[in-house]
C-alpha cells in the first residue's frame, strides 16, 4: 500500500500563530493525467470529516485564505497561516491516485 | 444544498450482512467517483472503497476485499455498500464521501454477538 506519514501527529498553537502539517507519500502522488489528487481535511470534534484542499493546494469553497496547501510528487504541507480557535481538531491528508486510496496518520491541532 | 445522508448501520452478529445506502442531493450525483471511509471508535479515518461515475471501476481496501462491495444507481442519485461476512474489527462509523467535496453524517456498523 501506499504509505501517507503526517508529521507532526499533535499540534499545540496560539491563537494568531502559524502552523504547518507535513504529509509524505512512499511513492509520487503524479497521476498519468497531470493531476495530483492529494487531500486535506479537518475532523472537529464530534463532526464529520470536511474537505479543506484537493488536488494538492485549492481550496473548496468557504474555506477561509488562512489555509493553503502546497508540495508536489511525494512531500505536501497544510499551514495555517494564522490559528483561530475554530481550527481545533484532526487534520488529515489522503491520496486518492493509487489504489488502495489512504490516508496519513491524522494530526491533533489545540489551541494554548 | 449540498447533502450526502448515509442509512443502514445498525448492530449485526459477526457473519451477518449488512447494506448501507447514501442518498445524495444537491448536485450532478452522476458525475462524481464516490467513496466509503469507516472510522472506529476514537480511531482515524480509514479508506474502504470507491466507484467511478458509471459504476464501472471500482475499488476497494485489502480488509474488506471480496467481501464488501460498492454499487450505485444515478437514477436515484444513491451510492451502497454491501458488506458481508461481517467481523468485529468492522465496527465503525461508516461515512460516504464525494472526497473532493462534501461527506455525509456517518451511520455507526456495530458487530458483535
Amino acid at each position: 500500500d501506499f504509505v501517507m506519514t503526517q508529521t507532526p501527529l499533535s499540534l499545540s498553537v496560539t491563537p494568531g500563530q502559524p502552523a504547518s502539517i507535513s504529509c509524505k507519500s512512499s511513492q509520487s502522488l503524479l497521476n498519468s493525467d497531470g493531476k495530483t489528487y492529494l487531500f486535506w481535511f479537518l475532523q472537529k470534534p464530534g463532526q464529520s470529516p470536511q474537505l479543506l484542499i484537493h488536488d494538492v493546494s485549492s481550496r473548496f469553497s468557504g474555506v477561509p485564505d488562512r489555509f493553503s496547501g502546497s508540495g508536489s510528487a511525494t512531500d505536501f504541507t497544510l499551514k495555517i497561516s494564522r490559528v483561530e480557535a475554530e481550527d481545533v481538531g484532526v487534520y488529515y491528508c489522503m491520496q486518492a491516485v493509487h489504489l488502495p486510496c489512504t490516508f496519513g496518520q491524522g494530526t491533533m491541532l489545540e489551541i494554548k | 444544498d449540498v447533502k450526502l445522508v448515509e442509512s443502514g448501520g445498525g448492530l449485526v452478529q459477526p457473519g451477518g450482512s449488512l447494506r448501507l445506502s447514501c442518498a445524495a442531493s444537491g448536485f450532478t450525483f452522476s458525475n462524481y467517483w464516490m467513496h466509503w471511509v469507516r472510522q472506529a471508535p476514537g480511531k482515524g479515518l480509514v479508506w474502504v472503497s470507491r466507484i467511478n461515475t458509471d459504476g464501472s471501476s471500482t475499488g476497494y481496501a485489502d480488509s474488506v476485499k471480496g467481501r464488501f462491495t460498492i454499487s450505485r444507481d444515478n437514477a436515484k442519485n444513491t451510492l451502497f455498500l454491501q458488506m458481508n461476512s461481517l467481523r468485529p474489527e468492522d465496527t465503525a462509523v461508516y461515512y460516504c464521501a464525494r472526497v473532493n467535496g462534501t461527506w455525509g453524517q456517518g451511520t455507526l456498523v456495530t458487530v458483535s454477538s
